[in-house]
């Protein structure tokens, strides 16, 4: 069954430090990636997709993410962590345009000062 | 960009009564709506999916007489929870889907926090 697992429910940075939320789907068949932020008692917003055209995708507020195939893997980078950043953050796989997304657990980000 | 708008973002309800949730997407054609369930401090479940039109597409173990969606246009599904009760209390979210768009193809509603006491 397709899978998208993410690695540590909850990560911890100071400030200023780099971010890395990791992220792996179980397909042979790169599927359409997504990165999603979502705030307390909201909705989600997309930081960035990945849809085969570069692996390296630049998202918004500065987090980027790599696709890797051979790891099967597209974790979520941010060089120097906000305290505005903090909130949970969803990997999810689509394996077809417009189709039904698989999610992963999700990742709580917490800012030290 | 697009925007799918949901209401109500909260609502409290007495046991036994429905309540209904809608989405409107904004400036975009929602030919697929999916509507979500999400626990504290967990994941999102996919509860159902609907196309414009159609009946909607229920997961393994949701109760399609419990909750109703309808698809009746391009901008507008709703989810109505019927015979509420407390276990039915959670986090509700909606996400539109209308092919390749700069957003990815998805956009999601703000949410809706249904209290069932």
């Amino acid at each position: 069954a397709q899978s998208v697992t993410q690695l540590g429910s909850h990560v911890s940075v100071s400030e200023g430090a780099l971010v890395l939320l990791r992220c792996n789907y179980s397909s042979s068949v790169p599927p359409y990636l997504f990165w999603y932020v979502q705030y307390p008692n909201q909705g989600l917003q997309l930081l960035l997709k990945y849809t085969s055209a570069a692996t390296l995708v630049k998202g918004i507020n500065g987090f980027e993410a790599e696709f890797k195939k051979s790891e099967t893997s597209f974790h979520l980078t941010k060089p120097s962590a906000h305290m505005s950043d903090a909130a949970e953050y969803f990997c999810a796989a689509g394996y077809n345009q417009g189709g039904k997304l698989i999610f992963g657990q999700g990742t709580e980000l917490s800012v030290k000062p | 960009g697009a925007v799918v708008s949901q209401h109500p973002s909260r609502v409290i309800c007495k046991s036994g009564t429905s309540v209904k949730i809608e989405c409107r997407s904004l400036d975009f054609q929602a030919t697929t709506m999916f509507w979500y369930r999400q626990f504290p401090k967990q994941s999102l479940m996919l509860m159902a999916t609907s196309n414009e039109g159609s009946k909607a597409t229920y997961e393994q173990g949701v109760e399609k007489d419990k909750f109703l969606i309808n698809h009746a246009s391009l901008t507008l599904s709703t989810l109505t929870v019927t015979s509420a009760h407390p276990e039915d209390s959670s986090f509700y979210i909606c996400s539109a889907s209308s092919g390749d768009r700069e957003d990815g193809g998805y956009t999601f509603g703000s949410g809706t926090r249904l209290t069932v006491v």
